[in-house]
């Protein structure tokens, strides 16, 4: 168990649709990444938040926005969904950026 | 422009062996780099780092040498055992162009290691 939480464990939506992932880091730690895994791509960084503030973007699409809250947890907000959107979302912290990041469990998005 | 490349997506080892995962990169900024494991369903465990300032890290079984001439790493496991068995994802962190220390990610390779 890595600390990091992350929830729903499983999305099932429709195109056009948006959604809310939500993430809650390690104790302690106060950077939030983002990351997309597809069956073709690996994993890709979306973004990063540190103490509540955007630090990093990566190739994160226009229709995907990120925050991170007072109490360091974060949500990714996706919305227009596509087909092409169905992934696994992962949460990672850390303490301070280019420490080791630690992993959420992933959640899995399915878009029909 | 894949920045960090895993060349080999699979590789089989015999219980007890050592199994040797690499990793090449192509970005000079990066300064800091990692290996994951990953099971299915699961998130990436991070397993062990180095620093650019050093061409050896050891961690138990598992250790991560750093040719920077190269642009060149590699995970040793000694000895291996079966519950080894699962992708591994070189990763790579640096100070590059305002992107600051988001993790750059090889494909991964799946290691089985036979009983």
């Amino acid at each position: 168990d890595s600390g990091v939480t992350q929830t729903p464990k499983h999305l099932i939506t429709a195109t056009g649709q948006r959604v809310t992932l939500r993430c809650s880091p390690r104790s302690g730690d106060l950077s939030v990444y983002w990351y997309q895994q597809s069956l073709d791509q690996g994993l890709q960084f979306l973004i990063q938040y540190y103490n509540g503030e955007e630090r990093a973007k990566g190739n994160i699409l226009e229709r995907f926005s990120a925050q991170q809250f007072p109490d360091l947890h974060s949500e990714l907000n996706l919305s227009s969904l596509e087909l092409g959107d169905s992934a696994l979302y992962f949460c990672a912290s850390s303490v301070a950026p280019g420490q080791g990041q630690f992993f959420g469990p992933g959640t899995r998005l399915t878009v029909l | 422009d894949q920045q960090v490349k895993q060349n080999s997506p699979s590789l089989s080892v015999q219980e007890g062996r050592i199994s040797i995962l690499n990793c090449d990169y192509t970005n000079s900024m990066f300064d800091y780099f990692l290996w994951y494991k990953k099971y299915p369903a699961e998130g990436p465990t991070f397993l062990i780092s180095i620093s650019s300032i050093k061409d050896k890290n050891e961690d138990g079984r598992f250790t991560v040498f750093l040719n920077k001439s190269a642009k060149h790493l590699s995970l040793h496991i000694v000895p291996s055992q079966p519950g080894d068995s699962a992708v591994y994802f070189c990763a790579a962190s640096g100070n590059s162009g305002g992107s600051n220390y988001k993790l750059t990610f090889g494909k991964g390779t799946l290691l089985t290691v036979n009983p």
